[in-house]
């Protein structure tokens, strides 16, 4: 069955610390993979996208890698603040099924 | 308007009852997505527009909930009969076209938290 896993439920970490979250999947083919912030009580909010071809993207503190014979995104944040706690959930697209999103990680910074 | 827009904000309503949630999306988005969040959980995806057509249902989880799209546009989430389960808070989101657009990124709406007591 197709299953899209984000390892962590929770992850705490250490202000200026790099946080990495994990989203693998199973028997997808996905033409891209997304990365989305969530606050509480809020939707979803899109941060990067990375295609099949790409290995890995960067925006400002954001570092997202994929790797499609591990079938495994890496999502990075470096130099942490208390203000990135929220959180993230990934999501796939391919060409036969819609965008689905994995349960997410909660990440918390602490000062 | 600038964003997804999700009414009403809040809903509660009786066991039995039928409710209606609506959502705007972004002007010009061909895509649109119901999807259905419980707390500490991912958003479950429920049902897909392509244009006014559903391209994929195969989230709904049964035949007392029904999507429309009649314009393209404005989409409208239909529950029947409601029952306690399925209380969450209802997710819509638009994009440009997700095979094709440079951008397909999705644009999400607040949410409706549905309460069904």
């Amino acid at each position: 069955s197709q299953k899209i896993e984000q390892n962590s439920e929770a992850l705490n970490i250490q202000e200026g610390k790099t946080a990495t979250l994990t989203c693998n999947y199973t028997n997808y083919s996905p033409a891209y993979l997304q990365w989305y912030r969530q606050d509480p009580g809020r939707g979803p909010v899109f941060l990067l996208l990375i295609r099949e071809n790409e290995k890995e993207k960067r925006k400002e503190r954001l570092k997202v890698t994929f790797d499609t014979t591990l079938k495994q995104s890496l999502f990075h944040i470096t130099a942490s603040q208390p203000a990135d706690s929220a959180t993230y959930l990934c999501a796939l697209y391919s060409g036969n099924t819609p965008l689905v999103f994995g349960k997410g990680t909660r990440l918390s910074v602490i000062a | 308007g600038a964003g997804v827009s999700q009414t009403p904000s809040n809903k509660v309503t009786e066991k039995g009852k039928y409710v209606e949630l609506r959502c705007d999306p972004i002007s010009g988005h061909t895509a649109l997505y119901w999807y259905r969040q419980s707390l500490g959980q991912g958003p479950e995806f429920l049902i897909y527009f392509q244009g006014t057509g559903a391209a994929d249902d195969s989230g709904l989880p049964n035949d007392r909930f029904f999507a429309v799209r009649p314009e393209g546009s404005v989409s409208t989430l239909k529950i029947q009969r409601t029952e306690r389960g399925d209380s969450a808070v209802y997710l819509c989101a638009s994009s440009r076209a997700p095979g094709q657009a440079a951008r397909p990124e999705a644009f999400f709406g607040q949410g409706t938290r549905l309460t069904v007591v």
